[in-house]
């Protein structure tokens, strides 16, 4: 069964320091990779997907994330944080084939930006 | 264009007492979802719909129901509620073309008592 291992529960950087959120899945055949965020008291937005290409994803709110297929893994990266990025983070992956469209959802990163 | 719109946005109950959640979306979108999410379990899928008469169970369905009588509306109901369904409720919806991209609701904060 497929399945999505966020490792870190939270993360504290600093307001300017870099980001980095990881995000591993397993999975038969390289599925659809997705990095979504919820702001306090709200639902989730997407951040930015990769389907296939390059595997350097440009996404909203200056957020990026690198695909590497022999590490099963899709880290979301920011070179500098801002408060307002304070949030949980879900990484997702969805079947390209096989007649299912259900998502696989992580159980989040919590970030904390210290000012 | 409102996307996924939810009601309401926060209930309390008493144990027992049934309700309905409504989830609607008007991007004509046939996957429909419903969610929970508990805090460090974060979301758990309840049911989910490929389309208009079409729903099936995901991973925690026990106590739910749902309906798919239109493309733009998917219910979640609550037959006899328990403390245990104290959670946020998230409906989705997404196409079932090309890129399987949710689109989530703001979400219904229920809470029994």
């Amino acid at each position: 069964a497929q399945s999505v291992t966020q490792p870190d529960i939270h993360i504290t950087v600093s307001e300017g320091a870099s980001l980095e959120l990881r995000c591993n899945y397993s999975y038969g055949a390289t599925p659809y990779l997705f990095w979504y965020v919820q702001s306090p008291g709200q639902g989730l937005q997407l951040l930015l997907k990769y389907f296939s290409g390059d595997t350097l994803v440009q996404g909203i709110k200056g957020f990026e994330a690198e695909f590497k297929r022999s590490q099963s893994s899709f880290n979301l990266r920011k070179p500098s944080v801002h408060w307002s990025d304070a949030a949980e983070y879900f990484c997702a992956v969805a079947p390209r084939s096989g007649g299912s469209y259900i998502p696989t959802f992580g159980r989040g990163t919590s970030l904390i930006v210290h000012p | 264009n409102a996307g996924v719109t939810q009601t309401p946005k926060f209930q309390v109950l008493k144990t027992g007492q049934s309700m309905t959640l409504q989830c609607a979306q008007d991007m004509n979108h046939e996957y429909m979802s419903w969610y929970r999410q508990d805090p460090g379990m974060g979301l758990r899928l309840i049911h989910y719909s490929v389309g208009a008469g079409i729903t099936d169970q995901g991973e925690v369905p026990n106590g739910y129901n749902v309906s798919r009588s239109t493309t733009e509306d998917f219910p979640l109901r609550l037959l006899s509620a328990a403390p245990s369904q104290t959670s946020v409720y998230f409906c989705a919806s997404s196409p079932l073309a090309g890129t399987y991209e949710q689109y989530f609701g703001p979400g219904t904060r229920l809470t029994v008592t």
